[in-house]
């Protein structure tokens, strides 16, 4: 099947830098990618959708200065956490969706943590 | 708006049980339905779904039937195993093809042995 990466798995940061997160879509083309959030013992919240080439859509209340999204090409999309604060430690995962439509496939997730 | 109500966890069953995991949703027009899985430390991954009314989702033991009259999609198993042991999010695709998916708040399955 399809398969996404996420990289990295793990990132520990200090208050007010900003750290990059990578989602790759390693075997297909992926016209469209999506961010989530995903808190302990909570659902998945979607962030924002990526189109290859264009810019993102942010849901209602997601801040698109502080995760800025790039998707730079079919098989990449970066989410980039500003300055970032402790309030912003959660689970963060991509999913892409190429091919046949509703089939999304999802990465292993980043686990961000700021101290 | 769109929404997915799943039954609360955890949900703790002892091997070869039957397992229900019950869900819900609201939403306008026929949207599609999934369960995703998600094991520990990893990302979700598609377990089943049905696209119309009365179909039926099925893999891996796992079987749900796409219900309009009631608006679910419930989760059945006739026999876990402990290798089930995971989180199970329910989730909708609205009718809009812009492919987000509106998820439930996930239900923690423990299988012992």
């Amino acid at each position: 099947g399809a398969v996404v990466s996420q990289h990295p798995s793990r990132v520990i940061c200090k208050s007010g830098t900003s750290v990059k997160i990578e989602c790759r879509s390693l075997d297909f083309q992926a016209t469209t990618m999506f961010w989530y959030r995903q808190f302990p013992k909570k659902s998945l919240m979607l962030m924002a959708t990526s189109n290859e080439g264009s810019k993102a859509t942010y849901e209602q209340g997601v801040e698109k200065d502080k995760f800025l999204i790039n998707h730079a090409s079919l098989t990449l999309s970066t989410l980039t956490v500003t300055s970032a604060h402790p309030e912003d430690s959660s689970f963060y995962i991509c999913s892409a969706r190429g091919g046949r439509a509703y089939e999304q496939y999802f990465g292993p997730g980043t686990r961000l943590t700021v101290t | 708006g769109d929404s997915v109500t799943q039954m609360e966890g955890p949900v703790t069953l002892s091997e070869e049980a039957f397992l229900t995991i019950n869900c819900t949703y609201t939403a306008t027009g026929y949207p599609s339905l999934f369960w995703y899985v998600q094991y520990p430390g990893e990302g979700l991954q598609l377990l089943l779904k049905a696209t119309k009314a009365d179909d039926k989702g099925s893999n891996k033991g796992f079987e749900a039937t796409y219900r309009k009259e009631t608006t679910s999609f419930h989760l059945e198993k006739g026999s876990v195993q402990v290798s089930d042991s995971a989180v199970y999010f329910c989730a909708l695709s609205g009718t809009s093809n812009t492919g987000k998916l509106i998820f439930g708040q996930g239900t923690t399955l423990q299988v012992k042995p």
